[in-house]
């Protein structure tokens, strides 16, 4: 019954490395996103992205990058990983096109990076 | 931008017992209000939400209440239970969803 599959629940990298964050959903959904979850800190949106080869920066895009090559894929990818970038990473979908109404996100269950 | 604030951060309530959580949100134009449950390992999940035309909805033993004037809304849960331990997270969109910081529920048995 998994809709939102993230290909990694665990990640050790190097600073420095490049890390790439699978997301795959099998709703059809228009929107996806991808969200940072620190203690204290709740959910913080990175990117997100409404339609294949678009994406928007959110709140926290610095350090990030993301790739929407088709519509039920969405990678989260860090160019040259830090320590500071140690955090759970969730992606999410949502049916509505756009931000406009009611969008209830499907979470995946998360992938945990840790950067050395 | 939008800004959300939970508080408590940490809320202990014995079972049987209600718990509230209030969230404040900044922006006038904010028309959608969710709220999304974190289990301990488990990915967030929605619980309730409201719109903006709408003062109150209940759910069971869930209910979200919204002052627009006051720009506030809060989550009810009754008669709490073991299982509603968890971490609760609210939000508001007005262009974009946005989330607070999380409030821990800890329900005593």
């Amino acid at each position: 019954d998994v809709k939102v599959t993230q290909s990694s629940r665990y990640l050790v990298k190097r600073t420095g490395e490049k890390v790439f964050l699978e997301c795959v959903q099998d709703m059809d959904h228009e929107n996806m996103f991808w969200y940072r979850q620190d203690p204290g800190l709740g959910l913080r949106l990175i990117y997100f992205s409404y339609d294949v080869k678009m994406k928007e920066k959110g709140d926290i895009p610095e350090g990030y990058s993301v790739s929407r090559e088709k519509k039920e894929r969405f990678s989260l990818i860090l160019e040259s990983a830090s320590t500071n970038q140690t955090s759970m990473y969730l992606c999410a979908s949502s049916e509505l096109a756009g931000l406009s109404g009611a969008n209830v996100l499907t979470f995946g269950a998360g992938s945990r990076l840790t950067v050395l | 931008g939008e800004n959300v604030e939970q508080h408590p951060s940490t809320l202990s309530v014995q079972e049987g017992d209600s718990a509230v959580i209030k969230c404040t949100y900044s922006d006038s134009a904010s028309n959608y209000f969710p709220w999304y449950k974190q289990e301990l390992g488990k990915r967030p999940q929605l619980i309730i939400d409201i719109r903006s035309n709408v003062g109150e909805k209940k759910d069971q033993r869930i209910a979200v209440t919204l002052n627009k004037t006051a720009k506030h809304f809060s989550l009810h849960i009754t008669e709490t239970q073991p299982e509603d331990s968890a971490v609760y997270f609210c939000a508001a969109r007005a262009n974009r969803l946005a989330f607070g910081k999380g409030n821990q529920v800890v329900v005593i048995p």
